[in-house]
């Protein structure tokens, strides 16, 4: 079954504690693309990637990093999380552009 | 910076009415133009995409694009309970990845 991955589901953290958010698609997609989404804001890109080795922010990307070493899959890193970064995170991927991107089941993060 | 505007709403409509969903956009560059929709709990998923100006119309859907205006709009026509969700716009502006969306305007259809 074509889709896109994300582990863990649901997570709570404290401040600082490092974690990933992993994601991963069996699509064979060139693209991959990580969001956020909090009430009244919807959907703000964080990073995403174009192919493998090729990486760029989006809208909002500080406090966060990403790595593209293989296509299957496109991590979330967050060094030192911050109650700001409170939300839920959407991976989508697609093939060739951001044109028809399948989003993930979404990761709901609460930091404390 | 960039902005995609939308009304939150809630918007609600009867069944078997249209439903008319709209979005504005500041750059005049702006290259691609998509309509997403959420189930409450759910994740995105795309319902329209547009690149030129004028109708596209898919099933039940109609997106409408006026570069000029800035403007680009989803109709829903003999809207169903089933289309009760959030729609999001969203603008691509550049021949990059990079993606703009709105706030989302919740639907209600109404039986």
């Amino acid at each position: 079954e074509a889709q896109v991955t994300q582990n863990p589901r649901y997570l709570i953290t404290v401040t600082g504690k490092k974690l990933t958010v992993t994601c991963s698609q069996n699509m064979n997609h060139e693209y991959m693309s990580w969001y956020r989404q909090d009430p009244g804001l919807g959907l703000r890109q964080i990073y995403y990637s174009m192919n493998v080795e090729v990486t760029d922010k989006g809208d909002v990307p500080e406090g966060y990093k990403v790595s593209r070493k293989e296509k299957r899959n496109f991590p979330l890193i967050l060094e030192s999380p911050s109650p700001n970064q409170t939300s839920l995170y959407f991976c989508a991927s697609s093939f060739g552009g951001v044109e028809t991107q399948y989003f993930g089941p979404g990761t709901r993060l609460l930091v404390l | 910076q960039k902005e995609v505007e939308q009304n939150s709403g809630p918007l609600s409509v009867p069944e078997g009415a249209i439903a008319s969903l709209n979005c504005t956009y500041s750059d005049r560059v702006s290259q691609s133009f998509f309509w997403y929709r959420q189930y409450s709990g759910k994740s995105p998923e795309l319902i329209m995409s547009i690149y030129s100006n004028g109708d596209k119309e898919d099933g039940r859907f109609t997106a409408q694009l006026n570069k000029a205006s800035q403007y680009v709009s989803l109709l829903i026509r003999d809207s169903q309970p089933s289309d009760s969700a959030t729609y999001l716009c969203a603008v691509k502006y550049n021949q990059g990845g990079k993606l703009i969306f709105g706030q989302g305007t919740e639907l209600s259809v109404k039986p």
